[in-house]
């Protein structure tokens, strides 16, 4: 079956541009994280979903950043008036439950900001 | 505050021989301890991962040993193949609910013929 899908794969944004990355998470999958990973570095979280419910938003590193999940499938991070140290590989995984349960990584969405 | 500290950085290896990575934990909250293989421009995948209930825990070539007393967690890759170049992150998660992993820096393995 299908994994984890993003998309862009890639964006290039000038600065104070706003973007908009898409997660299609495997289907039926309850839980949705999205993680943000520096160059050379691990991801770190950002923000958590369960369902359309967001439970946990504590890794937002600031008020530009917006993640939503309206109908508890699609999700969408937005990050308002990009600035360069926005740039990053921008990675959602999804788990089947709500328990601890592997979390399945997409590809991610390289954002180059300049 | 780095609750998963990783070690080595980088990591180079013969094909056939054992490579070994290293991590400690700070937060006796974690309870689950899994490890995942990034390739360039992919996601990481679930490698293998462990429960504090079982010391070691082995999947083909790839064993995690584990010691709750020190808060220490490490991976072994036996008769390792240059197929297994890629860098591997270990990662900690609390199991009430389904929590946010806290990964390690990453280790980037070479093997070599």
């Amino acid at each position: 079956g299908a994994g984890v899908s993003q998309s862009p794969r890639y964006k290039v944004a000038k600065r104070g541009q706003d973007v908009a990355l898409r997660c299609d998470p495997i289907s039926g999958h309850v839980s949705l994280f999205w993680y943000q990973q520096a160059l050379g570095q691990g991801p770190e979280f950002l923000t958590y979903f369960q369902n359309e419910a967001q439970l946990d938003k504590s890794g937002l590193p600031s008020d530009r950043f917006f993640a939503e999940r309206p109908e508890g499938s699609v999700s969408t991070l937005k990050i308002q008036r990009t600035q360069q140290e926005d740039s990053a590989v921008y990675l959602c995984a999804s788990s089947r439950t709500s328990s601890q349960e592997t979390q399945y990584f997409g590809p991610g969405t390289r954002l180059l900001v300049l | 505050q780095q609750q998963v500290k990783q070690s080595p950085q980088s990591l180079i290896v013969q094909k056939g021989g054992i490579s070994i990575i290293n991590c400690a934990y700070e937060n006796t909250a974690f309870d689950y301890f899994p490890w995942y293989q990034q390739f360039p421009g992919k996601g990481p995948a679930l490698l293998i991962a462990i429960r504090p209930d079982v010391s070691e825990k082995k999947e083909g070539r790839f064993t995690i040993s584990f010691n709750k007393s020190a808060k220490q967690f490490s991976l072994h890759i036996m008769d390792s193949q240059p197929g297994d170049s890629a860098t591997y992150f270990c990662a900690a998660s609390k199991e009430s609910g389904n929590t946010p992993l806290v990964f390690g820096k990453g280790t980037r393995l070479s093997v070599i013929a």
